[in-house]
Order: structure tokens, then sequence, then C-alpha cells
């Protein structure tokens, strides 16, 4: 199993400024994920990070709002620009890895999350 | 498009009651089905999967899951909560292993003792 640290566990910010969240893996992956969880609220996918290309954005998120970061195969950042207290939410970053023994299953893994909240 | 419903947002159950989640998926295909628990301050936390065979899955922590086709359910149930359960469920769905989940809005357990 893959084992992800994150960092920093939990901030508390100021409206306008910037925070850069931190993804460490224990392992090599190809792809690194960034979801979004609201207060109350699921997750929502933020983005994929490939090593070597720039980040795939889903519908609704932009790389200038959150910019991402993926110099090698076991980390990753991602930046909360010009916050605003909407942008409170725990930020959990994701891989995804095989399973010994089962065949092309590929589990995914989650981090403990960066718990954010903008004042 | 896949879906995935928790029709409950809260549940409060007393501890040693049984428990049961319900979880609704919209797929056109068999899909592959998911119960995450997120306990506060912490990750999700994978209990338990359905790909295919035995329509009653057992997961970790003593939870079970039932695969029900024609009712597009995938229900996790416990027969006896501890205090330690109450958490947050996320039930998911993905169209092949390994690849992107969708997944509910989640159900926020409680555990009166």
């Amino acid at each position: 199993s893959a084992v992800i640290s994150q960092k920093p566990s939990r901030d508390i910010c100021q409206r306008g400024t910037s925070l850069t969240i931190q993804c460490q893996v224990d392992s090599q992956v190809t792809m690194m994920f960034w979801y979004r969880q609201q207060p109350g609220q699921s997750l929502t996918l933020i983005a994929t990070a490939n090593q070597g290309s720039e980040a795939t954005y889903e519908s609704g998120f932009v790389i200038d709002k959150f910019p991402i970061s993926r110099p090698n195969l076991t980390f990753s950042t991602l930046t909360v620009s010009n916050m605003s207290p909407e942008d409170s939410s725990i930020y959990l970053c994701s891989v995804f890895q095989p399973v010994s023994g089962a065949g092309s299953y590929n589990e995914q893994f989650f981090g403990p999350g960066t718990r954010l909240t903008v004042l | 498009a896949q879906s995935v419903t928790q029709p409950d947002i809260h549940i409060t159950v007393s501890e040693g009651a049984s428990l049961e989640l319900r979880c609704n998926y919209s797929y056109g295909a068999t899909p592959y089905l998911f119960w995450y628990v997120q306990s506060p301050g912490q990750g999700l936390q994978l209990l338990l999967k359905y790909f295919s065979g035995d329509t009653l899955v057992q997961g970790i922590k003593g939870f079970e899951a039932e695969f029900k086709r024609s009712q597009s359910s995938f229900n996790l149930r416990k027969p006896s909560v501890h205090w330690s359960d109450a958490a947050e469920y996320f039930c998911a769905v993905g169209h092949n292993a390994g690849n992107m989940l969708t997944f509910g809005g989640g159900t926020r357990l409680m555990v009166k003792p």
C-alpha cells in the first residue's frame, strides 16, 4: 500500500495570501491527484499531476488559482493562490497503487489532508 | 455519466446497535464499488470493495456490504456499532479498476453511548 504524507496538516491564512501544500508518497507513481473537500461536502477532483508535464485541471479549476508542481515521481505541491474564505476546505492528495495478487486492480490511496481556514 | 447517492446525510445510532448506510449508484455497466471511511482529522481509508463474484463482501473493522444489481445499491452494514466507528462514510463507484472514482456526498455517523 502507498503511504502518503502532507504538509502542513492544517493552516489558518489571511485573505489574499497563498499557501503551498506538499504531498510526499513513499513510492514512485505516474500520476498524483489533488482533491478538495469543502465543509460538509464530498470530494471534488481539482487536477491530475503528471511528472514531466503540465497538470490537467477539472472543470471549474484553473492553473492560475491552483498551480501544481510535480518535480519527481514521489512528490507534488498544490498552491492555493490569492485565497478567499471560500477556499476554506480540506485538500487531499491521492495516488493509485497496484494491489499484488489482484490482477490489474489499482487501489486509490489518500493522504491525511490539509485543513485550510481562510479568514 | 456515473453518479452516487447517499440519501442519509447524518445518522445517529446507539453503541451496540446495528447499522446500515445506504448507497445507490447510477452506471450503465457493472460497476466497481467502494466504501471509504474518514475519521476526524484523518484521510480516507478503504473499508471494502466489490468488483465481481459474491455480492456480499466483507471489509475491515467488521463491516460488510451487499451489492444488489436490481436495486442499484451497495449498502454498508455492521451488526454492532462501536463508539470508534463515529466518522464520515463515503460510497464511491468506478467503471474500471484504478480509474477515477465518483464519490457520494457522504454520511456522517454519530454513535450515542
